[in-house]
């Protein structure tokens, strides 16, 4: 079945750093792609999403890329803020029935 | 503003107790979805509804229970034959089956 990857936390990094974290999808078709976000203690928020090949989503300084020839959608931001501490979920969406597919988390912290 | 809540906030219960939890959307989404999340980990799915009237078990559906009687309503009744039911509860909704998914805030349940 679908499944989706993604590089284990916690990630630490200081204010301003650059942020990547890596997420891979296997999935049969062409997916929809999405990360969400979750602050502590709430829900998830849907961050940016892609839904073909070469698409890039972007929102608040966060950019991921549809990379289907290495089945990929690594989230990026430029400069990270303390306030950007929080856990982050990459997903798919298949096209032949099956429900959302998280990944397992990343949670990342951002000391000032 | 539309949106989903989930009621209440926080609940407490003793061991042995059914508990239902709220999830209401007025986002005229067809689809709606029950997760569970223990502490460190992702979401699992517990039930979902494609439409009213219409559900289907996820990965964890023992011990819960749900009913769709209502396109804007979702309740989740948590059983006493669930064996670990303190956890952190996610409600969604999509559009569509397969659609990107929004969020309510959660129910954080603790049972004693």
């Amino acid at each position: 079945g679908d499944s989706v990857t993604q590089m284990e936390g916690p990630v630490t990094l200081s204010e301003e750093a650059f942020l990547t974290i890596n997420c891979t999808y296997t999935a049969t078709g062409y997916p929809s792609l999405f990360w969400y976000v979750q602050y502590p203690g709430e829900g998830l928020q849907l961050l940016l999403k892609a839904t073909k090949a070469d698409d890039k989503g972007s929102n608040k300084g966060f950019e991921a890329t549809y990379r289907k020839e290495t089945t990929s959608f690594h989230l990026e931001k430029g400069s990270v803020q303390v306030s950007d501490s929080a856990v982050y979920f990459c997903a798919l969406s298949g096209n032949y029935g099956q429900n959302f597919v998280f990944g397992p988390g990343t949670r990342l912290s951002v000391l000032p | 503003d539309g949106g989903i809540t989930q009621s209440p906030k926080y609940l407490f219960r003793k061991e042995g107790q059914n508990v239902t939890l709220s999830c209401e959307q007025n986002l005229n989404h067809d689809a709606m979805y029950w997760y569970r999340q223990d502490p460190g980990q992702g979401l699992r799915l517990i039930y979902y509804s494609q439409i009213v009237n219409d559900f289907q078990k996820g990965d964890i559906a023992e011990g819960y229970s749900v009913s769709r009687e209502k396109k804007e309503s979702f309740p989740l009744t948590v059983t006493s034959a669930q064996k670990n039911p303190t956890a952190f509860y996610l409600c969604a909704s999509s559009i569509e089956d397969n659609y990107e998914q929004y969020f309510g805030p959660g129910t954080r349940l603790t049972v004693t």
